[in-house]
């Protein structure tokens, strides 16, 4: 079983659309936990981080970490095409990164 | 504010030579990270430095990978010999590296170097 499972996509939706991207993850220990946009051929760039459980909001952004369930949540609400990316969710000390969910939002 | 410079973009080689990549990190951070993103994966730690010391290399396969970073700045990542499974994208990242939950996850990536083994 892999530290951090993410389910790659690709995910298309309508633009104005509500955006739900999600990992689930195994080790309890996990404190930090980050969400990363990556457009294609370049790096990724940090959109979001939360510490233990509980909602962070961000503009059209919102992570949720439900430790008890070990599983978080990126949302996007209003999505554009724009946000059409790769988005990896990444947590841990040491950074361990899920495989990626493609996102395409249609005009 | 200049970004984390990577080059070359691209690289081709065939399996058994050898390759280079080079990574600039921002200016006055002292973290830099680089990663092996395979296609359809997330990045993979290989190395992180914090100045010009190793702080962790256990998944940098040492008997073919390599990586230095003189003088606390710039860093070079080597593969020699090449293997097939190498072909990848090669991420360097910083970070100021400094005591604090933001700057110690908030990692700067540049734009990679897409290595192709034939």
């Amino acid at each position: 079983q892999k530290e951090v499972e993410q389910d790659p996509g690709p995910l298309s939706v309508p633009e104005g659309a509500i955006v739900s991207l999600n990992c689930t993850y195994s080790n309890s220990a996990f404190q930090y936990f980050m969400w990363y946009r990556q457009y294609s051929r370049k790096g990724p760039e940090l959109l979001m981080y939360t510490y233990s459980s509980g909602n962070k909001e961000d503009g059209r952004f919102t992570a949720q970490v439900d430790k008890s369930s070990k599983y978080i949540s990126l949302f996007i609400r209003d999505s554009q095409p724009s946000d059409s990316a790769t988005y990896l969710c990444a947590m841990g000390f040491k950074t361990i990164f899920g495989a990626g969910t493609r996102l395409f939002v249609k005009a | 504010e200049a970004g984390v410079a990577q080059s070359p973009r691209y690289k081709i080689i065939e399996k058994r030579q050898s390759v280079a990549f080079w990574c600039n990190p921002i200016s006055g951070h002292a973290t830099l990270y680089w990663y092996q993103q395979i296609l359809g994966q997330g990045p993979k730690l290989l190395i992180q430095f914090q100045n010009n010391g190793v702080v962790d290399d256990s998944q940098l396969p040492k008997d073919r990978f390599s990586a230095e970073r003189l003088k606390g700045v710039d860093s070079t990542l080597k593969i020699q010999p090449a293997k097939l499974e190498d072909s990848a994208v090669y991420l360097c990242a910083s970070n100021l590296g400094l005591a604090g939950v933001r700057s110690s996850y908030e990692q700067y990536f540049g734009p990679g170097t897409r290595l192709t083994v034939t």
